[in-house]
């Protein structure tokens, strides 16, 4: 089955640590993006990527980083700048960056500071 | 700059009651316009779309007609079941600025009692 897939389901941090994480799809996609979820607000961009080797920062993208090596894989770091990391997470592809292009989802990952 | 503006919740409604959840945006150029659904723990899903002014999206029931006029592009469902309970999410993607961004409204949560 083709789809998006992300790792782990849950992750706890303790305070001043790096945490990445996963995001595949073998859709063929060649656009990626990560959102943050928070409790009753919609959903924010924090990196989206184009292209193989491109990345461009979002709405809220400090403290995050990501690097896009592999078209199928689209790994997003929570650094320890970022102030309030407890969030859910979610990795999107598309084809390509068209408007008109439907944005597939993966599970999530709900991250939980310590 | 773009936005999504939908009703905020939570919307309680019988089974096989009527649904409708507005939504309302504003947006440079030509957006095309999404409706998503989110079940608990989950990532999103598509539900429908439209991607030029007067197209109807369907899925499962439900509707939503893009009205250029009134700059709104709000769900219907006819009879709603209790397995329709979920956070519904109205969104719009424009050329210009983050490429291919999805722009979310904050979500509308509906739960059908039996």
């Amino acid at each position: 089955d083709g789809g998006i897939t992300q790792s782990p389901k849950y992750l706890f941090r303790k305070e001043g640590q790096n945490v990445t994480l996963s995001c595949e799809q073998n859709l063929n996609h060649d656009a990626m993006y990560w959102y943050r979820q928070d409790p009753g607000q919609g959903l924010r961009l924090i990196y989206y990527s184009q292209i193989v080797n491109d990345f461009q920062k979002g709405d809220i993208a400090e403290g995050y980083s990501v690097s896009r090596e592999k078209k199928e894989s689209f790994p997003l770091t929570v650094t320890s700048a970022q102030k309030n990391p407890t969030a859910f997470y979610l990795c999107a592809s598309s084809m390509g960056g068209a408007r008109t292009d439907t944005q597939y989802f993966g599970p999530g990952t709900r991250l939980t500071v310590l | 700059g773009n936005s999504v503006t939908q009703m905020e919740g939570p919307v309680t409604l019988s089974e096989e009651a009527f649904l409708t959840i507005n939504c309302t945006y504003t947006a440079t150029g030509y957006p095309s316009l999404f409706w998503y659904v989110q079940y608990p723990g989950e990532g999103l899903q598509l539900l429908l779309k439209a991607t030029k002014a007067d197209d109807k999206g369907s899925n499962k029931g439900f509707e939503a007609t893009y009205r250029k006029e009134t700059t709104s592009f709000h769900l219907e469902k006819g009879s709603v079941q209790v397995s329709d309970s979920a956070v519904y999410f109205c969104a719009l993607s424009t050329i210009g600025g983050s490429q291919g961004n999805l722009i979310f409204g904050k979500g509308t949560k509906l739960s059908v009692k039996p």
